[in-house]
């Protein structure tokens, strides 16, 4: 089990550029989760998908913010532009939700996340 | 609607010494409790989770929490500090399957807990 991957660990981007971080959920895994980390405000969840639709994304910041699923193996959340107050580590989750009935969620599986500095 | 209060930011023991780490939430629905683990550079690792059935719920590394639910607490204990104890520890409630609101996970604002030689 390789675990939820995140890329790149790190980066480092001017103000107005385009950021791309990336996700590929543990396999088997159903639903996705895209959280924000910082001093400030903690770890704020951003947007769910469950079976790669968007369900939730009322905790996208504003419209710089898009995030996609186009297959069960992959999601990105883009910014664009960035802005300072972008910076924070944005990590990616994974758990499985059985299909039917109200069967328990399994626990969430965090990436390592990604340290966003936006200068 | 759901909200979780760490109380200590930073907790600091000696090896050896009890540790006590306190969390109180509050949930309009039964709530699913957890306990993460945070060490530097890394992502959160789940510790425990309460769900249903024994409110005393054992976890990796010798860690425990009891949920009391007249007290609406879920503290993390555990009896003897270890020096790679040292990592922010984080608190979070879930709804149940109640109105299909389970996957929104509310965490507090994490407790660093240091661990002296």
């Amino acid at each position: 089990d390789a675990g939820v991957i995140q890329s790149p660990r790190h980066e480092v981007t001017e103000m107005g550029q385009e950021v791309t971080l990336r996700c590929k959920p543990i396999s088997g895994h159903n639903s996705l989760f895209w959280y924000r980390q910082t001093m400030m405000r903690g770890l704020e969840l951003l947007i769910y998908f469950n079976n790669n639709v968007p369900i939730d994304d009322s905790g996208m910041p504003e419209d710089r913010f898009s995030a996609k699923m186009p297959n069960a193996s992959f999601s990105t959340l883009k910014i664009q532009p960035s802005e300072p107050r972008d910076s924070a580590v944005y990590f990616c989750a994974s758990s499985h939700k059985p299909l039917l009935g109200a069967g328990e969620r399994s626990p969430l599986h965090f990436g390592n996340g990604t340290r966003l500095t936006v200068t | 609607a759901q909200s979780v209060t760490q109380l200590g930011s930073h907790v600091s023991v000696s090896e050896g010494a009890l540790v006590l780490l306190r969390c109180n939430y509050s949930s309009s629905v039964p709530p699913y409790l957890f306990w993460y683990v945070q060490y530097p550079n890394q992502g959160l690792q789940l510790l425990l989770k309460y769900t249903t059935g024994a409110t005393l719920v054992k976890g990796i590394n010798g860690f425990e929490a009891e949920f009391k639910k007249s007290e609406t607490s879920f503290h993390l204990t555990k009896p003897s500090a270890h020096m790679s104890d040292a990592a922010e520890y984080f608190c979070a409630v879930s709804g149940t399957n109640s109105g299909g609101s389970n996957y929104k996970l509310t965490f507090g604002k994490g407790t660093l807990l240091t661990v002296n030689p």
